[in-house]
């Protein structure tokens, strides 16, 4: 079966500090990959996806990055963090690409930017 | 900008009451409707996925409904139990919008013993 994996679980940083969050997914080939952020009283924003390894689009122009070094590996960085960058963090993976096509979440990484 | 509104933020049951709660999006080039659970500490979980208007699904004490032409989807939760606490989500997807769903806030239920 599929697993999909984030970590840290919680974060708290400076603000101008460097981010990195990770997600890795098991038991699946060239998955498509999500990263998305639901800030207090919001809906799920949708930052980053890739359809494959090195392949990245963003939707939302911000100071966060991501990266897919390896097929089953999402990151997403930022060189130096916002106060607005804090938020909960969800990764999330899915077969398909159409607008029928469910997507499997991670935990999720809360982080606080101080 | 396309805005998907749940009504309401929250909500409070009793044990054993049923309940409803909404989910309005744009009709314009719709294409689908998902339902999401997500409890707290765990990752959110998919419930349902709709097209026609019309539809209606259900998965044990949970169904949900579809009317396409007013832009709105009904979830039912019938005799509700504690692990029916949660924040339910829905999301939109539309024609020509791959990889983009477009979500709600969420409507928090809080199930009284």
């Amino acid at each position: 079966s599929q697993t999909i994996h984030q970590w840290p679980a919680t974060l708290v940083q400076p603000v101008g500090s460097p981010l990195s969050l990770e997600c890795t997914v098991e038991g699946t080939s060239n998955p498509n990959l999500y990263w998305y952020r639901q800030a207090a009283g919001r809906g799920l924003q949708l930052l980053f996806y890739s359809v494959g390894i090195g392949q990245i689009s963003s939707e939302v122009p911000q100071n966060l990055s991501a990266s897919r070094p390896q097929d089953r590996q999402f990151i997403l960085s930022s060189k130096k963090l916002l106060l607005s960058d804090s938020g909960f963090y969800l990764c999330a993976w899915g077969v398909g690409t159409g607008p029928t096509d469910t997507q499997y979440f991670g935990p999720g990484t809360r982080l606080t930017v101080l | 900008i396309l805005n998907v509104e749940q009504s309401p933020q929250s909500l409070h049951v009793q044990e054993g009451d049923s309940t409803n709660f909404t989910c309005s999006f744009p009709s314009s080039n719709f294409y689908a409707l998902h339902w999401y659970r997500w409890e707290t500490a765990k990752s959110p979980e998919a419930l349902f996925v709709m097209t026609l208007n019309g539809d209606e699904k259900k998965k044990g004490r949970i169904s949900a409904t579809l009317n396409t032409k007013e832009g709105y989807s009904y979830l039912y939760i019938k005799g509700s139990q504690p692990e029916d606490s949660a924040t339910y989500l829905c999301a939109r997807g539309g024609w020509g919008s791959n990889y983009q769903l477009i979500w709600g806030a969420g409507t928090k239920l809080i199930i009284k013993p």
